[in-house]
């Protein structure tokens, strides 16, 4: 069965400095697809950033980027140059299947970042 | 930019009241999620429809949860009657044919008295 863990409840980061998030994931499909979300305290649940199983390399979008380790099943978010509004519940998901299987996503628990100025 | 709308954005119930969440996802999405959120956790899926056909709907208490697609296009989710255990965030999200990425709307916070 799929499983996606984030063993991290809560994080601290200063203003303008680099964090990393850590999510581990099972799965005994080949090809699956690994999202990051970001849900503030509004609700909504924000897509960040897309990595696919057979991609060669590290998915980047922004100031957001995911240290993909296929042999480790690890697909951690790395967050540059944090901002006081990066401050929210990050979630960690994967769907089995590639493009187009429109699986649903499987969601850790969330890790609650929070940036001091 | 095209956006999932979700309303209401909150819902406050008593137990054993019927209660009703509507989703339009982004136009000419054909697939739409139905997810809950339970406080401190993760989103879980409750129903999936592609167009007005439902996928999966395995994990819908369907004693008292049903979901509608008519025509495709937005959809209800309804509880009777609402329970205590049902106090959650409703989420609902849809992709296009590709399937990539899930976008999801903001959400309907339910309380249950």
């Amino acid at each position: 069965a799929q499983k996606i863990t984030q063993t991290q409840p809560g994080m601290f980061v200063q203003e303008k400095e680099a964090v990393t998030l850590d999510c581990t994931y099972d799965t005994s499909d080949q090809s699956y697809g690994l999202f990051w979300y970001k849900q503030p305290s509004s609700g909504e649940m924000i897509f960040l950033i897309y990595q696919g199983s057979y991609d060669e390399q590290n998915a980047t979008e922004g100031r957001y980027s995911l240290n993909f380790q296929k042999a480790r099943k690890s697909a951690n978010l790395v967050i540059s140059a944090s901002q006081l509004g990066d401050s929210a519940m990050y979630f960690c998901a994967m769907r089995e299947g590639g493009l187009g299987s429109q699986g649903n996503l499987i969601f850790g628990k969330g890790t609650k970042l929070s940036v001091k100025p | 930019e095209a956006e999932v709308a979700q309303s209401p954005r909150y819902k406050i119930t008593e137990k054993s009241q019927a209660v009703a969440f509507w989703c339009d996802p982004i136009s000419g999405h054909a697939t739409l999620y139905w997810y809950r959120q339970i406080l401190g956790q993760g989103p879980e899926l409750l129903v999936q429809f592609q167009d007005e056909s439902v996928v999966d709907d395995s994990q819908l208490p369907k004693d008292r949860f049903s979901a509608e697609r008519l025509k495709g296009v937005d959809s209800t989710l309804k509880i009777q009657p609402a329970e205590l255990g049902d106090s959650a965030m409703y989420l609902c999200a849809s992709t296009d044919r590709r399937g990539d990425t899930q976008y999801f709307g903001p959400g309907t916070r339910l309380t249950v008295l």
